[in-house]
Protein backbone atom coordinates (compact mmCIF):
# COMPACT_ATOMS: atom_id res chain seq x y z
CA UNK A 1 0.00 0.00 0.00
CA UNK A 2 1.27 3.29 -1.29
CA UNK A 3 -0.87 5.81 0.64
CA UNK A 4 -0.75 7.67 3.26
CA UNK A 5 -1.06 5.75 7.02
CA UNK A 6 -1.61 7.26 10.57
CA UNK A 7 -0.77 5.59 13.54
CA UNK A 8 -2.49 5.30 16.03
CA UNK A 9 -6.30 4.46 14.23
CA UNK A 10 -7.27 5.53 17.78
CA UNK A 11 -6.46 6.81 20.60
CA UNK A 12 -8.33 7.13 24.16
CA UNK A 13 -6.71 9.10 26.65
CA UNK A 14 -7.22 10.76 29.88
CA UNK A 15 -7.36 14.40 30.65
CA UNK A 16 -4.15 16.02 30.66
CA UNK A 17 -1.98 13.16 29.10
CA UNK A 18 0.04 13.86 26.84
CA UNK A 19 -0.72 11.92 22.98
CA UNK A 20 1.61 11.48 19.50
CA UNK A 21 0.39 10.80 16.09
CA UNK A 22 2.41 9.58 13.37
CA UNK A 23 1.69 10.07 9.74
CA UNK A 24 3.45 8.80 7.00
CA UNK A 25 3.53 10.40 3.50
CA UNK A 26 3.14 8.97 0.39
CA UNK A 27 6.71 8.79 -0.99
CA UNK A 28 7.17 10.99 -3.51
CA UNK A 29 5.23 13.82 -1.69
CA UNK A 30 6.75 16.61 -0.14
CA UNK A 31 4.55 18.64 1.66
CA UNK A 32 2.57 17.70 4.56
CA UNK A 33 -0.72 18.53 5.89
CA UNK A 34 -2.79 18.11 9.52
CA UNK A 35 -5.89 19.16 9.89
CA UNK A 36 -8.72 18.21 12.64
CA UNK A 37 -12.11 17.18 11.95
CA UNK A 38 -14.98 17.41 14.27
CA UNK A 39 -18.74 15.68 14.20
CA UNK A 40 -20.60 17.16 11.23
CA UNK A 41 -18.10 19.65 9.92
CA UNK A 42 -15.24 19.74 7.65
CA UNK A 43 -11.71 19.11 8.10
CA UNK A 44 -10.00 22.56 9.50
CA UNK A 45 -6.65 22.93 8.67
CA UNK A 46 -3.68 22.91 11.44
CA UNK A 47 -0.17 23.40 9.68
CA UNK A 48 1.83 22.02 7.21
CA UNK A 49 5.11 21.17 6.13
CA UNK A 50 7.33 21.40 3.08
CA UNK A 51 10.16 19.30 3.46
CA UNK A 52 11.41 19.32 6.77
CA UNK A 53 10.48 23.38 6.99
CA UNK A 54 7.17 23.80 8.81
CA UNK A 55 5.29 26.97 7.01
CA UNK A 56 2.52 27.64 8.42
CA UNK A 57 0.42 27.00 11.35
CA UNK A 58 -3.53 28.17 12.11
CA UNK A 59 -4.49 29.82 15.22
CA UNK A 60 -6.40 26.84 15.97
CA UNK A 61 -2.73 25.33 16.96
CA UNK A 62 -2.06 26.31 20.34
CA UNK A 63 0.93 26.07 22.26
CA UNK A 64 -0.01 22.58 24.00
CA UNK A 65 0.33 21.51 19.90
CA UNK A 66 3.55 20.95 18.29
CA UNK A 67 4.77 19.37 14.96
CA UNK A 68 8.04 18.09 13.51
CA UNK A 69 8.78 16.77 10.26
CA UNK A 70 12.14 16.40 11.23
CA UNK A 71 13.72 14.19 7.99
CA UNK A 72 11.54 15.98 5.78
CA UNK A 73 9.33 12.34 5.50
CA UNK A 74 7.22 10.93 8.33
CA UNK A 75 5.03 13.92 10.53
CA UNK A 76 4.61 13.63 14.41
CA UNK A 77 1.30 15.88 15.89
CA UNK A 78 1.62 15.99 19.42
CA UNK A 79 -0.93 17.11 21.85
CA UNK A 80 0.27 18.18 25.14
CA UNK A 81 -1.88 18.26 28.46
CA UNK A 82 -5.17 16.94 26.19
CA UNK A 83 -8.51 18.65 27.02
CA UNK A 84 -11.46 17.29 26.08
CA UNK A 85 -12.04 19.90 23.52
CA UNK A 86 -9.56 17.88 21.68
CA UNK A 87 -11.23 14.79 21.16
CA UNK A 88 -11.71 15.06 17.24
CA UNK A 89 -10.03 13.09 14.10
CA UNK A 90 -6.74 13.88 13.25
CA UNK A 91 -5.94 13.65 9.46
CA UNK A 92 -3.09 13.71 7.61
CA UNK A 93 -2.36 14.90 3.82
CA UNK A 94 0.57 14.95 1.63
CA UNK A 95 0.76 16.83 -1.91
CA UNK A 96 1.87 17.07 -5.64
CA UNK A 97 2.07 19.88 -7.15
CA UNK A 98 -0.13 20.13 -10.46
CA UNK A 99 -1.24 22.80 -12.83
CA UNK A 100 -1.53 26.49 -12.21
CA UNK A 101 -1.28 26.28 -8.55
CA UNK A 102 -3.28 23.59 -7.30
CA UNK A 103 -2.57 20.57 -5.91
CA UNK A 104 -3.86 17.50 -4.45
CA UNK A 105 -3.80 16.30 -1.49
CA UNK A 106 -4.13 12.63 -0.64
CA UNK A 107 -5.58 11.84 3.05
CA UNK A 108 -4.33 9.17 5.67
CA UNK A 109 -7.34 7.33 7.11
CA UNK A 110 -7.11 9.35 10.45
CA UNK A 111 -6.75 8.91 14.67
CA UNK A 112 -9.84 9.62 16.03
CA UNK A 113 -8.70 11.34 19.52
CA UNK A 114 -11.05 10.62 22.34
CA UNK A 115 -10.32 12.60 25.45
CA UNK A 116 -12.27 11.65 28.76
CA UNK B 1 -11.05 35.54 3.17
CA UNK B 2 -11.92 32.66 1.12
CA UNK B 3 -15.38 30.81 2.21
CA UNK B 4 -16.33 27.36 0.67
CA UNK B 5 -20.44 27.18 1.09
CA UNK B 6 -22.20 23.63 0.74
CA UNK B 7 -26.00 24.66 1.07
CA UNK B 8 -27.34 20.93 0.88
CA UNK B 9 -26.69 19.05 4.46
CA UNK B 10 -28.24 15.76 2.81
CA UNK B 11 -29.30 14.77 -0.48
CA UNK B 12 -31.23 11.63 -1.36
CA UNK B 13 -30.97 9.96 -5.00
CA UNK B 14 -32.40 6.71 -6.94
CA UNK B 15 -29.90 4.16 -7.48
CA UNK B 16 -28.63 4.54 -11.44
CA UNK B 17 -29.86 8.39 -11.55
CA UNK B 18 -27.79 11.26 -11.40
CA UNK B 19 -27.40 13.90 -8.89
CA UNK B 20 -25.57 17.00 -8.24
CA UNK B 21 -23.70 18.63 -5.20
CA UNK B 22 -23.89 22.37 -4.88
CA UNK B 23 -20.36 24.15 -4.34
CA UNK B 24 -20.26 28.25 -4.01
CA UNK B 25 -16.77 29.73 -3.14
CA UNK B 26 -15.59 32.87 -2.28
CA UNK B 27 -11.93 34.00 -3.13
CA UNK B 28 -10.65 37.34 -4.57
CA UNK B 29 -7.58 35.07 -6.40
CA UNK B 30 -7.20 34.92 -9.71
CA UNK B 31 -5.76 31.79 -9.10
CA UNK B 32 -6.94 28.65 -7.07
CA UNK B 33 -7.96 25.14 -7.35
CA UNK B 34 -11.19 23.16 -6.81
CA UNK B 35 -11.67 20.12 -5.19
CA UNK B 36 -13.93 17.28 -3.97
CA UNK B 37 -13.60 14.65 -1.78
CA UNK B 38 -15.57 11.77 -0.70
CA UNK B 39 -15.69 10.72 3.43
CA UNK B 40 -17.70 7.38 3.61
CA UNK B 41 -18.50 5.83 6.83
CA UNK B 42 -14.84 4.96 7.71
CA UNK B 43 -13.75 8.33 7.37
CA UNK B 44 -11.07 8.29 5.03
CA UNK B 45 -11.33 11.18 2.82
CA UNK B 46 -10.88 9.96 -0.87
CA UNK B 47 -10.26 12.47 -3.49
CA UNK B 48 -12.33 12.33 -6.40
CA UNK B 49 -12.05 15.72 -8.81
CA UNK B 50 -9.93 18.75 -9.29
CA UNK B 51 -10.78 21.97 -11.52
CA UNK B 52 -7.95 24.83 -11.74
CA UNK B 53 -9.17 28.29 -11.91
CA UNK B 54 -7.87 28.91 -15.32
CA UNK B 55 -9.16 25.33 -16.51
CA UNK B 56 -11.13 25.89 -20.06
CA UNK B 57 -12.96 22.48 -19.62
CA UNK B 58 -15.18 20.85 -17.19
CA UNK B 59 -12.71 18.17 -14.91
CA UNK B 60 -14.24 14.77 -15.67
CA UNK B 61 -13.23 11.46 -13.46
CA UNK B 62 -15.57 8.25 -14.65
CA UNK B 63 -18.97 8.84 -13.04
CA UNK B 64 -18.12 12.62 -11.84
CA UNK B 65 -18.01 15.72 -13.34
CA UNK B 66 -17.22 19.16 -12.06
CA UNK B 67 -19.87 21.66 -13.35
CA UNK B 68 -17.57 24.93 -13.15
CA UNK B 69 -19.17 28.21 -13.84
CA UNK B 70 -16.20 31.02 -12.80
CA UNK B 71 -18.86 33.67 -13.07
CA UNK B 72 -21.15 32.82 -10.89
CA UNK B 73 -18.17 31.01 -8.43
CA UNK B 74 -19.62 27.59 -8.33
CA UNK B 75 -18.17 24.02 -8.78
CA UNK B 76 -21.14 21.63 -8.27
CA UNK B 77 -20.11 18.31 -8.40
CA UNK B 78 -21.97 15.63 -10.43
CA UNK B 79 -22.46 12.20 -10.11
CA UNK B 80 -23.75 10.17 -12.75
CA UNK B 81 -25.16 6.52 -12.42
CA UNK B 82 -25.09 6.93 -8.97
CA UNK B 83 -24.36 3.07 -6.91
CA UNK B 84 -24.92 2.34 -3.35
CA UNK B 85 -21.49 2.77 -2.62
CA UNK B 86 -21.88 6.82 -3.24
CA UNK B 87 -23.65 6.92 -0.29
CA UNK B 88 -21.17 9.06 1.90
CA UNK B 89 -20.39 12.55 3.15
CA UNK B 90 -19.58 15.11 -0.05
CA UNK B 91 -16.72 17.70 0.80
CA UNK B 92 -15.65 20.67 -1.75
CA UNK B 93 -12.62 22.60 -0.90
CA UNK B 94 -10.85 25.07 -2.53
CA UNK B 95 -6.86 25.83 -2.42
CA UNK B 96 -5.37 29.48 -2.25
CA UNK B 97 -2.25 29.96 -2.14
CA UNK B 98 -1.52 27.13 0.00
CA UNK B 99 -4.55 27.63 2.45
CA UNK B 100 -7.29 24.78 1.81
CA UNK B 101 -10.39 25.14 3.02
CA UNK B 102 -13.38 22.75 2.92
CA UNK B 103 -17.13 23.08 2.95
CA UNK B 104 -19.31 22.13 5.69
CA UNK B 105 -20.45 18.60 2.79
CA UNK B 106 -23.05 17.03 2.21
CA UNK B 107 -24.66 13.91 3.14
CA UNK B 108 -25.76 11.81 -0.09
CA UNK B 109 -27.80 9.06 0.59
CA UNK B 110 -28.42 6.35 -2.77
CA UNK B 111 -31.72 4.40 -2.35
CA UNK B 112 -32.30 0.95 -4.08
Amino acid sequence: DTGVSQNPRHKITKRGQNVTFRCDPISEHNRLYWYRQTLGQGPEFLTYFQNEAQLEKSRLLSDRFSAERPKGSFSTLEIQRTEQGDSAMYLCASSKIRRQGGETQYFGPGTRLLVL
Amino acid sequence: AQKITQTQPGMFVQEKEAVTLDCTYDTSDPSYGLFWYKQPSSGEMIFLIYQGSYDQQNATEGRYSLNFQKARKSANLVISASQLGDSAMYFCAMNNNNDMRFGAGTRLTVKP
